[in-house]
């Protein structure tokens, strides 16, 4: 079955360290996204690509960065520069087409201390 | 700029109950929307979307979303819930001429009682 796999489930760090979230999908999309969720607030983009080596800052891109190498992959740090990293992040693909739905990944909680 | 505001944080209601969630989206283009539904620790899911044609869009499990223009909402029934319909939902809107950017609104949980 095709789908977005995110790893792992459950993540937790000490301050000051750079966590890097995984992110995969089978599904042949062009465009991958993250997003975080916080409680109370939806979902917020962090980061967006369109096509492989190329990708663009969404409303909250400070503190994170990404890579897009291959098309299947796109990797998010988590850096120490991110002021309350604490959260639910989604990793989300779609074909990149107009009005093409997002397909989500099941998240990685991220917790630091 | 675009919003989406969902005003239930939570809705509770008993089971065989029907259900209205509330979304409204404010935006100066044409828009395209979308339903999506959260299990605990789980990604989303697409509910339903509305992306041209008839404005009343249905789910496979008995959802449906009517979107109406005018009043720029685009409300989320169900005429009898189950249990199995405990949940968060979010809705989300894009710009037709942007539609690679998804707006979300915050959210609202579900509470299905027996």
């Amino acid at each position: 079955d095709g789908g977005i796999t995110q790893s792992p489930k459950y993540l937790f760090r000490k301050e000051g360290q750079n966590v890097t979230l995984s992110c995969e999908q089978n599904l042949n999309h062009d465009a991958m996204y993250w997003y975080r969720q916080d409680p109370g607030q939806g979902l917020r983009l962090i980061y967006y690509s369109q096509i492989v080596n190329d990708f663009q800052k969404g409303d909250i891109a400070e503190g994170y960065s990404v890579s897009r190498e291959k098309k299947e992959s796109f990797p998010l740090t988590v850096t120490s520069a991110q002021k309350n990293p604490t959260a639910f992040y989604l990793c989300a693909s779609n074909p990149g087409y107009k009005n093409s739905p997002l397909h989500f990944g099941n998240g990685t909680r991220l917790t630091v201390t | 700029a675009q919003s989406v505001t969902q005003l239930d944080s939570q809705v509770p209601v008993f089971e065989e109950a029907p259900v209205e969630l509330r979304c409204n989206y404010s935006s100066s283009v044409s828009v395209y929307l979308f339903w999506y539904v959260q299990y605990p620790n789980q990604g989303l899911q697409l509910l339903l979307k509305y992306l041209s044609g008839s404005t009343l869009v249905e789910s496979i499990n008995g959802f449906e979303a009517e979107f109406n223009k005018s009043q720029t909402s685009f409300h989320l029934r169900k005429p009898s819930v189950h249990i199995s319909d405990t949940a968060e939902y979010f809705c989300a809107v894009s710009e037709v001429d942007s539609s690679y950017k998804l707006i979300f609104g915050s959210g609202t949980r579900l509470l299905v009682r027996p």
